[in-house]
């Protein structure tokens, strides 16, 4: 059983235009979520998080929803850039050591 | 520079034999993780470890050791019995369990 779902494999978006990627969850004690980017062959790099306390956080280019009524959460990235092309993964954890991890979305801006 | 590192970065390893994954990390971070991702699938948790001398299983533990003898370092075995090993392996850490986790570069076993 899936708890975080990335129901977007791959998305395309020309460059200076706003990137939406989207994942869901069903675990209603997640309360922790994180967003990734991964080029290939290397490891994860954090971009940014949320608890469930906020419904938005935001740093630079990069913003995080959260709702929670709807358990779904959305990474903004305005504007996308080329170099923003990668692998987008999200995770979530309640309050444990393990965080679940969706199967990713794959982000390609044109130039 | 403060990291995880993983070694090595390819590795190739006949069926039927053992062989270890190495992850380091000099951020003093107290928990680490070992993750493996196959094509088109998530990040799947294998074993994490929150301290040392103590870990604990993950989603997908058959087939798999570590070892948390020092707070370092966090070897992963791939062992003769997990049926696919060829994946790309991930090892992470973060100051506690509930703090973004940071990842190496990750090492590619295939298995011949």
């Amino acid at each position: 059983d899936q708890q975080v779902k990335q129901n977007s494999p791959s998305l395309s978006v020309q460059e200076g235009r706003i990137s939406i990627l989207n994942c869901d969850y069903t675990n209603s004690m997640f309360d922790y979520f994180l967003w990734y980017k991964k080029y290939p062959a290397e490891g994860p790099t954090f971009l940014i998080s949320i608890s469930s306390i906020k419904d938005k956080n935001e740093d630079g280019r990069f913003t995080v929803f959260l709702n929670k009524s709807a358990k779904h959460l959305s990474l903004h990235i305005v504007p996308s850039q080329p170099g923003d092309s990668a692998v987008y993964f999200c995770a979530a954890s309640g309050g444990t050591y393990k965080y679940i991890f969706g199967t990713g979305t794959r982000l390609k801006v044109l130039a | 520079d403060g990291g995880i590192t993983q070694s090595p970065k390819y590795l190739f390893r006949k069926e039927g034999q053992n062989v270890t994954l190495s992850c380091e990390q000099n951020l003093n971070h107290d928990a680490m993780y070992w993750y493996r991702q196959d094509p088109g699938q998530g990040l799947r948790l294998i074993y994490y470890s929150q301290i040392v001398n103590d870990f604990q299983k993950g989603d997908i533990a058959e087939g798999y050791s570590v070892s948390r003898e020092k707070k370092e370092s966090f070897p992963l075995t791939v062992t003769s019995a997990q049926k696919n090993p060829t994946a790309f392996y991930l090892c992470a850490s973060s100051m506690s369990g509930f703090d973004e986790q940071f990842f190496g570069p990750g090492t590619r076993l295939t298995v011949l």
